[in-house]
This record gives structure tokens, C-alpha cells and sequence, in this order.
């Protein structure tokens, strides 16, 4: 079991280009969430599906964010004309349909200059 | 709002001396929770979990947490703290089903010789 899988581990990107992170998560988990992670605001949710669907976006900033899952195996996050707020560290997650627990991939940092 | 408080930002203990994290929630009912670790440079790992029924529960590495419903609390505890312990600990509340989780702002565990 590789647990859950995030690339890239760290990206480095200029203000106004696009950014997309990508997870997969743990081979048979039907839920896949995506939390971001910063200093002064510590864990947000952001959003999650389950069996590929959107669930719960409520997290997700209006603009610029966005979220898919095109298949079981794996989701993306996508920011548009990121901005240095936008720096932070994004956290995947997975979990079954049976189960409670979350299992966390090590996250990919994102660094807007 | 469900929610959960940490209210020590950072705690400084001894190696070998025990150890208490404390977690207060806000929840309208009979809430999950749970204490999630995270090392430097990955992502969380679950240390334990609460589901209605002994208000003890028993964690890995030695950690161990008690429910409180009359003091709203979840508090962490380990009887003799080991260097790696050294590591941000996050307590979560379950505050939707799919297993969406609410955290706290995290406790910085440093541990000293």
C-alpha cells in the first residue's frame, strides 16, 4: 500500500500563471479530500468527492480554484493566475466508504513569486 | 459552529516526562474525534480516534486521549515523551458524514533534552 500519492512535492510558480497539483489516493478509497495548509490560517478544507462526484466544495475560494476527479485513481487541483496568498501547502486525502480515517498524503508546497 | 480549539500553541517539554495536549470542540451532538501527528515536511498521521463509547482511547507510540462530554474536552496524553515526539498535533472533529473533518490551529511539541 503506497498510501496516498501527491505530486509535485514542491512547485515554484510566478504570480499569474496556473497551477496543478495532482493526487491519488489509496487504491479502493471511494472519498478524496483536499485541505490547504498555511501558517496564519492552519487547515482549511477546501473540498471533496466521493465515487468521482463533487460532494462538498464549500471551501474552495470562488475564483481560480478549482477541483476534479475524472477517475478513481486520481484528482487535480487546479489554480488559475495564482497569487502569492495562494502559497501554502496542499493536502490530499483519502478515505473508504466503511471507515472514519482519513489517510493524509504528504502534501505539495506551492510557492507563488 | 462545530469547531475545535487548541489552545496551547506551543507546549516544551522534557524527554521522559509526560505529557498533555489539550483540545476543546464545539459540536451539537455526539462528536468523532480525533488527534492527528504531523512530522516536519509530510503529511498527517493519525494517532488515535474517538467513537462513542470508552471515553479512553488508546493511540499508537503510547499516546492516549479521554473524552470529556461535560467539559467538552478530548485532551492528549502520553506518560513519558520521547524525542521524535517532537512534531505539530492537531485534533479534528468529524463535522460532516463522508468524514469531513474541522481541525484545531495545531500544538507545537518541542521536546528538550
Amino acid at each position: 500500500n503506497a498510501g496516498v500519492i501527491q505530486t509535485p512535492r514542491h512547485k515554484v510558480t510566478g504570480k499569474g500563471q496556473e497551477a496543478t497539483l495532482w493526487c491519488e489516493p489509496i487504491s479502493g478509497h471511494s472519498a478524496v479530500f483536499w485541505y490547504r495548509q498555511t501558517i496564519v490560517q492552519g487547515l482549511e478544507f477546501l473540498t471533496y468527492f466521493r465515487n468521482q462526484a463533487p460532494i462538498d466544495d464549500s471551501g474552495m475560494p470562488k475564483e481560480r480554484f478549482s477541483a476534479q476527479m475524472p477517475n478513481q485513481s486520481h484528482s487535480t487541483l487546479k489554480i488559475q493566475s495564482t497569487q502569492p496568498q495562494d502559497s501554502a501547502v496542499y493536502l490530499c486525502a483519502s478515505s473508504c466508504n466503511s471507515g472514519n480515517t482519513l489517510y493524509f498524503g504528504e502534501g505539495s508546497r506551492l510557492i507563488v513569486v | 459552529a462545530q469547531s475545535v480549539t487548541q489552545p496551547d500553541a506551543r507546549v516544551t517539554v522534557s524527554e521522559g516526562a509526560s505529557l498533555q495536549l489539550r483540545c476543546k470542540y464545539s459540536y451539537f451532538g455526539t462528536p468523532y474525534l480525533f488527534w492527528y501527528v504531523q512530522y516536519p515536511r509530510q503529511g498527517l498521521q493519525l494517532l488515535l480516534k474517538y467513537y462513542p463509547g470508552d471515553p479512553v482511547v488508546q493511540g499508537v507510540n503510547g499516546f492516549e486521549a479521554e473524552f470529556s462530554k461535560s467539559n467538552s474536552s478530548f485532551h492528549l496524553r502520553k506518560a513519558s515523551v520521547h524525542w521524535s515526539d517532537w512534531a505539530v498535533y492537531f485534533c479534528a472533529v468529524r463535522t460532516g458524514g463522508n468524514n469531513k473533518l474541522t481541525f484545531g490551529q495545531g500544538t507545537v511539541l518541542s521536546v528538550i533534552p
